[in-house]
């Protein structure tokens, strides 16, 4: 069974600090590991893919990190702006359906 | 903005009643999907699509019907609303390979 799980379920930092978030996943036959931010009230909005063990994408203060057993998004001097729920998914085998995590809240303080 | 427009955005309705949420894509992406999000949980997959006609089950399915008579629409009915269905229903569509883009979301509450 797939599972995917992310941590701390919460984190409050200040502004200009960096820190991770992690999405740790059990799955054989990865296709695909994908990011998203989620602010209130709305839908989740799509940051990155990753596919193989060793890729990086960056956007902005965002970097996002693949293993073959977990994944890192990585923020760097972050801004109240960035403060969110980020959301990772999996997707595997011959399923293309994505398994969600619960999330991690994110909150920045100026 | 990837063109997904759901309606309604915010609904109460009481228990016994039947409801359905509409989600229409202008993307012409094959696969379509109806999650739902409840606090503590992921998103969790109800029905999917991946093409006219063709749908299948989700993980929580239960209670819930979906039709796609086109490409660009696919309706998710509660056949008869249980207060266990409040929650906020997202709907997204993707192509095969390829990320998902979401809806802003519809909010349920059954009374």
């Amino acid at each position: 069974e797939v599972q995917v799980t992310q941590s701390p379920e919460a984190l409050r930092l200040q502004e200009g600090e960096s820190s991770s978030l992690n999405c740790s996943y059990t799955v054989s036959g990865l296709r695909g590991l994908f990011w998203y931010r989620q602010d209130p009230g709305k839908g989740p909005e799509f940051l990155f893919t990753l596919y193989s063990a060793g890729e990086e994408k960056e956007k902005e203060r965002l970097k996002a990190t693949l293993t073959k057993k977990e994944s890192f998004l990585h923020i760097t001097a972050p801004k109240p702006e960035d403060s969110a729920t980020y959301l990772c998914a999996v997707q595997a085998g011959s399923n293309y359906q994505l398994i969600w995590g619960a999330g991690t809240k994110l909150i920045i303080k100026p | 903005d990837a063109g997904i427009t759901q309606s309604p955005r915010h609904k109460v309705t009481e228990t016994g009643t039947p409801v359905t949420l509409r989600c229409h894509q202008t993307e012409n992406h094959r696969y379509m999907y109806w999650y739902r999000q409840d606090p503590g949980h992921g998103l969790r997959l109800i029905h999917y699509s991946y093409g006219v006609k063709d749908t299948d089950k989700g993980e929580v399915s239960d209670g819930y019907s979906v039709s796609r008579s086109k490409t660009e629409d696919f309706l998710l009915t509660l056949e008869s609303a249980t207060s266990s269905q409040t929650s906020v229903y997202f709907c997204a569509i993707s192509g095969r390979d390829s990320e998902a883009f979401f809806g802003q979301g519809t909010r349920l509450t059954v009374v």
